[in-house]
């Protein structure tokens, strides 16, 4: 059964940091581009950050550009989210999702930024 | 950045056939955005029924199509059962960017 599985979640206090890992699972990720999406409590999806298929492609939603950094791995079929300089807004559910012809979803991490 | 309108919400009888739509404040959605659209219900992750305008998975029941419908993105829902209740977002690109429409709240009543 194909998967991703996310980790890493928590909470942490404003200003602080915290690193999301998603690992895929019965499928290739590397085919294919990775979002970082997230869904803070009671709203909308929201996109974060996009990497291409060999990792030297990024994009990041100004909202978070200059403090998150999403990267890949393609030997251990991960993707990464470094999230730096958390902000209260940042709170939310965060899901890492492959695009296109790949289309998995993982479960979501929640992140809260609280003091 | 862009923004992407959806309806806030609809509703449909079971077996009829409803449109979502999703459309850009850029100008009319092409071929080059590339439009997906995704499933969620309460309490789940959401799930990716159609991507690239028109393109099923193999989870994508066959009552969901996907279009484009004069200057906008289109989902049409034909033959709408009970289990089809849920939030339906579109996502369009912009080049690298990605940007997510507010939702559609469906109803299946």
């Amino acid at each position: 059964e194909a998967q991703l599985v996310e980790s890493g979640g928590g909470l942490v206090q404003p200003g602080g940091s915290l690193r999301l890992s998603c690992v895929a699972s019965g499928f290739n990720p590397n085919t294919c581009w990775m979002d970082w999406i997230r869904q803070a409590p009671g709203k909308g999806l929201e996109w974060v950050a996009s990497i291409n298929e060999d990792g030297r492609g990024t994009y990041y939603a100004d909202s978070v550009k200059g403090r998150f950094t999403i990267s890949r791995d393609s030997a251990k079929n991960s993707l990464s989210l470094q999230m730096n300089s958390l902000r209260a807004e940042d709170t939310a559910v965060y899901y890492c999702a492959s695009e296109y012809t790949c289309g998995h979803w993982g479960q979501g991490a929640r992140v809260t930024v609280s003091s | 950045q862009a923004v992407v309108t959806q309806e806030p919400s609809l509703t449909v009888s079971p077996g009829g056939t409803v449109t979502l739509t999703c459309a850009s404040n850029t100008g009319a959605v092409t071929s080059s955005h590339l439009a997906y659209w995704f499933q969620q219900k309460p309490g789940q992750a959401p799930r990716t029924l159609i991507y690239d305008v028109i393109n099923k998975h193999s989870w994508t029941p066959a009552r969901f199509s996907g279009s484009l419908l004069g200057d906008k993105a289109a989902l049409t829902l034909s033959g709408a059962q009970t289990e089809d209740e849920a939030d339906y977002y579109c996502m369009l690109l912009y080049g690298g960017a990605r940007v997510f429409g507010g939702g559609t709240k469906l109803t299946v009543l």
